[in-house]
């Protein structure tokens, strides 16, 4: 059973970079494409972006200025940079496999909730 | 961007009710759309991919139907474990967009 774990600081002051990483296990990182998702307290979600297992990214255009998505095959991980954060990146942050199609979101992780304040 | 629109932004239903949610794109999207189930505190979990089609392990009395712009998620019969937010996303293009949600309450 793929398990996917997010980790990273709870609180990130503004203006600063907010950074969180994702572990999968039970399954091979380097098969799939792999995607953060994020949900504001008491809202809906959106799709930050995903990356490959060869490290291509796609982001949201309303926040590529400002993310990165990176990938280590070697530690089953990948990883999410927002900059130049505000109050209004507060969220809770999850990772999620694409599934076989790439049109799907099929395992996400439990999510990280990520306050924004000083 | 792909504009998906949730109706109604919530229900009211009792165990064993019918339940329908309809999920409404700005421009057709052929049948690539998944609906999702989140409960309080949860992660979303995958249902249903390619508008019809049942993620392995989800009940039968989960439906999906549509394509183009209209969609549909039908509970055929409301069980306790199903009051939660439903939410539909389109997987045509990127920037993936998600519909606001839809809230199954109980009545």
């Amino acid at each position: 059973q793929v398990q996917l774990q997010e980790s990273g600081p709870g609180l990130v002051k503004p203006s600063e970079t907010l950074s969180l990483t994702c572990t999968v296990s039970g399954g091979s990182i380097s098969s799939y494409y792999w995607s953060w998702i994020r949900q504001p307290p008491g809202k809906g979600l959106e799709w930050i972006g995903y990356i490959s297992n060869s490290g291509s990214t796609n982001y949201n255009p309303s926040l590529r200025s400002r993310v990165t998505i990176s990938i280590d095959t070697s530690k089953s991980q990948f990883s999410l940079k927002l900059s130049s954060v505000t109050a209004a990146d507060t969220a809770v942050y999850y990772c999620a496999r694409q599934g076989p199609s790439g049109r799907t979101l099929d395992y996400w992780g439990q999510g990280a909730l990520v306050t924004v304040s000083s | 961007d792909i504009q998906m629109t949730q109706s109604p932004s919530s229900v009211s239903a009792s165990v064993g009710d019918r339940v329908t949610i309809t999920c409404r794109a700005s421009q057709g999207i052929s049948t690539w759309l998944a609906w999702y189930q989140q409960n309080p505190g949860k992660a979303p979990k995958l249902l249903i991919y390619a508008a019809s089609t049942l993620q392995n392990g989800v009940p039968s009395r989960f439906s999906g139907s549509g394509s183009g712009t209209d969609f549909t998620l039908t509970i055929s019969s409301l069980q306790p474990e199903d009051f939660a937010t439903y939410y539909c996303q389109q997987a045509n293009s990127f920037p993936r967009t998600f519909g606001q949600g839809t809230k199954v309450e109980v009545k």
